[in-house]
């Protein structure tokens, strides 16, 4: 089992639409919990992190299910500038590195 | 500069040659990554630096590929005898480093070498 597993997509939706993603990872002593941002032929940019409380930004609310080990991303009143890869990563506390998951695309169109 | 620089942008080699790859990362990130890309996949970790020293290195797909942190700053990936299957966008991060108990700090992305090794 992958550490991190993603629908690759694409998720294609219309303007104004609202969409979901999610992630599930597999070690159940991870701690931290990311979604990074991919641009087409760019590098991945932090867009929120996931805390164990949920967390919104603007349009953007990221939820975390420790039990279920699977984590989300609900993008509401798509814009045609969140057409991107969204990146579910994940960490051990410490020193270790963030595992990355292969993403999932999404596409909004006018 | 105000970010994470990465030399080059591009580089096309032979196979069999040896490649080095740079990264420069922001100023006071003492941690330091290398992923690499391949076309249409995930980021796949290579090895991370905490000042100099490498705790992890299990990323590191062979002994091919080895790399370096001098003075907590640039860090250099070098591949020995390049196979047509390292060709990938070699991702350099930094981030301040991990705060106790909190987990990692946000990383901070170069724009990548584009290797081709032909």
């Amino acid at each position: 089992r992958k550490e991190v597993e993603q629908d690759p997509g694409p998720f294609n939706v219309p303007e104004g639409a609202t969409v979901a993603f999610n992630c599930t990872y597999s070690n159940s002593a991870s701690q931290s919990f990311f979604w990074y941002r991919q641009d087409c032929r760019k590098e991945p940019k932090l867009l929120m992190s996931v805390y164990s409380s949920g967390n919104e930004d603007g349009r953007f609310t990221a939820q975390l299910n420790r039990a279920s080990q699977y984590i989300s991303l609900l993008i509401r009143d798509s814009k045609l500038s969140d057409s991107a890869t969204y990146l579910c990563v994940v960490s051990l506390s410490g020193n270790t590195p963030l595992v990355f998951g292969k993403g999932t695309r999404l596409s909004v169109i006018a | 500069g105000a970010g994470v620089s990465q030399s080059p942008s591009n580089k096309v080699t032979e196979k069999g040659k040896d490649v080095e790859l740079r990264c420069d990362p922001i100023s006071g990130h003492t941690a330091l990554y290398w992923y690499r890309q391949s076309l249409g996949q995930g980021l796949e970790f290579l090895i991370y630096f905490q000042g100099n020293s490498a705790p992890d290195k299990s990323g590191l797909p062979s002994d091919r590929f080895s790399a370096e942190r001098t003075g907590g700053s640039v860090s250099t990936l070098t591949i020995q005898r390049t196979q047509q299957e390292d060709s990938a966008v070699y991702l350099c991060a930094s981030s301040l480093g991990p705060i106790v108990g909190q987990g990692p700090e946000k990383l901070f992305f170069g724009s990548g070498t584009q290797l081709s090794v032909l």
